[in-house]
């Protein structure tokens, strides 16, 4: 168990809909990183806050956002969602602000229908 | 951007034999390289990582090495055994924090 807790585990939904994924930070790590996992695209980097602050971006779409809370806590909201979207979304945790040593969630497996 | 290529994209090996995984990354500003393993069902777990002021790093039986000048590094797990077998990911880390991976090694220990 790596300490990073993700929620839901699946979901499912219908193409337009929008969703958010949730994700609590091991305990002390201030980094959040969002991650998407798909067969042809492989696992790519999404966006990172720290502290509450957009610390870095990726490969995140405009229909795509996020942010971390006062509790550290973090929420990727996915919007108009495609097929294409269809994937599993990782987030992870590190102590510092430079993407090291992070620390990976069990993910949420996104299908959109 | 950053690039980094993995291979093999598949690996057998026999139980108790080696096994190496080859990565190449093209921005010579990255400067921290970890390595996952991913098992069906979980999240990538980090397993092992260097920074680009060493050349060498190892713990047990996984060992990576990091060339500057190539700009290449590899994983090397000794001994293997069926609980080795996995899907391991390198990656880069370069500038702003940002994080290219390779495409992933199924690696198949063979009892």
């Amino acid at each position: 168990d790596s300490g990073v807790t993700q929620t839901p585990k699946h979901l499912i939904t219908a193409t337009g809909q929008r969703v958010t994924l949730r994700c609590s930070p091991r305990s002390g790590d201030l980094s959040v990183y969002w991650y998407q996992q798909s067969l042809d695209q492989g696992l790519q980097f999404l966006i990172q806050y720290y502290n509450g602050e957009e610390r870095a971006k990726g490969n995140i779409l405009e229909r795509f956002s996020a942010q971390q809370f006062p509790d550290l806590h973090s929420e990727l909201n996915l919007s108009s969602l495609e097929l294409g979207d269809s994937a599993l979304y990782f987030c992870a945790s590190s102590a510092s602000d430079m993407n090291t040593e992070a620390f990976f969630g069990q993910g949420t497996r996104l299908t959109v229908v | 951007g950053e690039n980094v290529e993995q291979h093999p994209s598949t690996l057998s090996v026999q139980e108790g034999d080696s096994a190496v995984i080859k990565c190449t990354y093209s921005d010579s500003a990255s400067n921290y390289f970890p390595w996952y393993k991913q098992e069906l069902g979980k999240g990538p777990q980090l397993i092992i990582d260097i920074r680009s002021n060493v050349g060498e790093k190892k713990d047990q039986r996984i060992a990576v090495t990091l060339n500057k000048t190539a700009k290449h590094f590899s994983l090397h797990i000794t001994e293997t055994q069926p609980e080795d077998s996995a899907v391991y990911f390198c990656a880069a880390v370069w500038g702003d924090q940002k994080v290219t991976f390779g495409i992933g090694t199924k690696l198949q220990v063979i009892p």
